[in-house]
């Protein structure tokens, strides 16, 4: 079954602890990317990867980091959480290029609690 | 920059009730546009798309059209059901300078359908 997997489900933490959320796609993706869906903003993507070790900043990159050195994972990384990144997070996939038309597949999302 | 604009909800409709909810665009050029739906605990999913105006996205019964002349993507519903209680998302695939792709979304519209 075609998938995105993320993990952990939800988590609640404290400030400064690092933390990591992975995610892992079965489609052979080449595009990755990582959103936050926060009341009133909608999804807003942090960071993106068009390919293996190709990262590319979103529109909110700041106080995250992610990598990419195999084309299935894509972790995201909070070195340093804070309370403002307490959201719900989504990672998604799709092909490249994208005009060819395919949808992004997202997963089920990470509910992340900084305290 | 590319953005989207939808209705703000929540929208709450009896069983069998007929659905709208609006969404505008700005972009340069022609993105491709989607909806999306995220049901409750659950990440989100493709519910239809359209590439180029004047094309019509349909499935489960929503309906959307491209429509350049207005930058709407209205999606429409001729009789709802309580299993379509949902938060749905409009987005348009925004190409980058680099050439990079990503999804810009709307806010979100929450719906409930009660029986």
């Amino acid at each position: 079954e075609a998938q995105v997997t993320q993990n952990p489900r939800y988590l609640i933490t404290v400030t400064g602890k690092k933390l990591t959320v992975t995610c892992s796609q079965n489609m052979n993706h080449e595009y990755m990317s990582w959103y936050r869906q926060d009341p009133g903003l909608g999804l807003r993507q942090i960071y993106y990867s068009m390919n293996v070790e190709v990262t590319d900043k979103g529109d909110v990159p700041e106080g995250y980091k992610v990598s990419r050195k195999e084309k299935r994972n894509f972790p995201l990384i909070l070195e340093s959480p804070s309370p403002n990144q307490t959201s719900l997070y989504f990672c998604a996939s799709s092909r490249v290029p994208q005009s060819s038309n395919q949808p992004q597949h997202f997963g089920d999302g990470t509910r992340l609690s900084i305290l | 920059g590319n953005s989207v604009t939808q209705m703000e909800g929540p929208v709450t409709l009896s069983e069998e009730a007929f659905l709208t909810i609006n969404c505008t665009y700005t972009a340069t050029g022609y993105p491709s546009l989607f909806w999306y739906v995220q049901y409750p605990g659950e990440g989100l999913q493709l519910l239809l798309k359209a590439t180029k105006a004047d094309d019509k996205g349909s499935n489960k019964g929503f309906e959307a059209t491209y429509r350049k002349e207005t930058t709407s993507f209205h999606l429409e519903k001729g009789s709802v059901q309580v299993s379509d209680s949902a938060v749905y998302f409009c987005a348009l695939r925004d190409r980058t300078q680099g050439g990079s792709e990503k999804l810009v979304f709307g806010k979100g519209t929450k719906l409930t359908v009660n029986p």
